[in-house]
């Protein structure tokens, strides 16, 4: 089955900064991948995902690059600010067109935003 | 539109109880997914229904069991607890192949 890795477990970052946190996956199948931030006691929320037919995804200090070829995607944040701080998730599926498989997550990286 | 709910929202079993829990997802997804995180092994997919029917399932053993209803409410049942059970279970709904949303989970505790 698939397999993601999560790249590093804990990331501390000065406010204004910026933060990137990375993913590799196993299945080349994968062509959906999303990231989710969880804040403590919280559910995971969706920040951004993008799918395998593009390369790049961008929404105002958060962005997602997928490289299919060396099977790893990464989330950047710019500018990071005190509600950053949160564990970050990535995930891959397989959207086969009957219904995408179950996510397969990372482990999770905390993000800490030093003031 | 609502956001996905889940209940009850905190349970205490013992060791070879049974447990069910309520997942209502967001008005008109038809599919909802089942999830277990555990500071262990983080989060893992346990199953996905879509018109009530199970599409996708993960590797869990088979005390861990689902349904769905007919209006995309989903439950599901596990039996025969054991503490490695203990864990934030979240069930998340989708259109069917997008996105999907969590709900605030089930805090599970066996004792």
């Amino acid at each position: 089955g698939e397999n993601v890795e999560q790249h590093p477990s804990t990331l501390s970052v000065q406010e204004g900064d910026s933060a990137v946190i990375k993913c590799t996956y196993s299945d080349s199948a994968s062509n959906y991948f999303p990231w989710y931030k969880q804040e403590l006691g919280k559910r995971p929320q969706l920040i951004i995902d993008i799918r395998s037919n593009v390369g790049e995804k961008k929404d105002q200090r958060i962005a997602v690059t997928l490289n299919k070829t060396a099977k790893h995607f990464s989330l950047h944040i710019t500018e990071t600010q005190p509600e950053d701080s949160a564990v970050y998730f990535c995930a891959a599926s397989i959207d086969s067109g009957g219904g995408a498989d179950g996510l397969t997550f990372g482990k999770g990286t905390h993000l800490i935003i030093q003031p | 539109k609502a956001g996905v709910t889940q209940t009850p929202r905190y349970l205490i079993k013992t060791r070879g109880q049974q447990v069910t829990l309520s997942c209502s997802p967001i008005s008109g997804h038809r599919s909802v997914s089942w999830y277990q995180q555990t500071p262990g092994q983080g989060l893992q997919f346990l199953f996905e229904y879509f018109s009530e029917t199970q599409r996708n399932k993960g590797n869990f053993p088979g005390r861990f069991s689902g349904r769905q209803f007919s209006n995309s409410r989903s439950e599901m049942n596990v039996s025969t607890l054991e503490l490695g059970d203990s864990a934030l279970y979240l069930c998340a709904s989708s259109l069917g192949v997008d996105t999907q949303y969590f709900g605030p989970g089930t805090r599970l505790t066996v004792l």
